[in-house]
């Protein structure tokens, strides 16, 4: 069994702290894929990363893949409270393999 | 194009009931998943579709059937619906590079 182990469950930061949220396995995975997820709705795609160590940025947040392709990491520099909300990590294998989610609350 | 549609939002059912959560998707995807969302669980996976009449089990298939007749539609069956089925329930389609997913079925049984 795929298992995704997602460090740290809960975040509580002030604005303009920087962060940063760990996706690790034991597996390969063809793909690695970031969520985020808002109160009462649907997981939304952030980015997707396929190369052993590609890095991906997205405005403040920056997204790594392990080089074995195994683990992963999102950064996000100067947090803002828009950015609160569950970040999820997913591994593409046979199917997607999602991690537990890290709650991430900012405060101005 | 609405992407992922999910119905009901809402529903309460009493233990032994039976329902169907209905999922469609306008955007020509082969694949097609379903997944159960629970406190501190994360997203789990369920059944899963690759195709027209192809379907899978995922993680926790127990207590859920589900048939895939169209592309467009998948739906999910609770034959017996029994209280540790409550959950909030994700269908999701696949496009090139990530999923799309609907809003949701947050199912409570009593």
């Amino acid at each position: 069994t795929q298992l995704l182990e997602q460090s740290p469950q809960f975040l509580s930061i002030q604005e303009g702290e920087n962060l940063t949220v760990y996706c690790n396995s034991s597996s390969v995975f063809s793909s690695l894929q970031w969520y985020r997820q808002e109160p009462g709705e649907g997981p939304v795609l952030l980015v997707t990363v396929v190369t052993g160590g590609e890095v991906k940025k997205l405005k403040r947040l920056t997204f790594q893949f392990g080089d074995a392709r195994k683990d992963s990491s999102l950064h996000i520099t100067a947090a803002q409270p828009g950015d609160t909300g569950l970040y999820l990590c997913a591994g593409e294998g046979t199917a997607l393999i999602f991690g537990k989610g890290t709650t991430l609350s900012v405060s101005s | 194009n609405a992407g992922v549609t999910q119905t009901p939002k809402f529903q309460v059912l009493k233990t032994g009931q039976s329902m169907t959560l209905q999922c469609a998707q306008d955007m020509n995807h082969e694949y097609m998943s379903w997944y159960r969302q629970d406190p501190g669980m994360g997203l789990r996976l369920i059944h899963y579709s690759v195709g027209a009449g192809i379907t899978d089990q995922g993680e926790v298939p127990n207590g859920y059937n589900v048939s895939r007749s169209t592309t467009e539609d998948f739906p999910l069956r609770l034959l017996s619906a029994a209280p540790s089925q409550t959950s909030v329930y994700f269908c999701a389609s696949r496009r090139q590079g990530g999923y799309t997913f609907g809003s949701g079925t947050r199912l409570t049984v009593v």
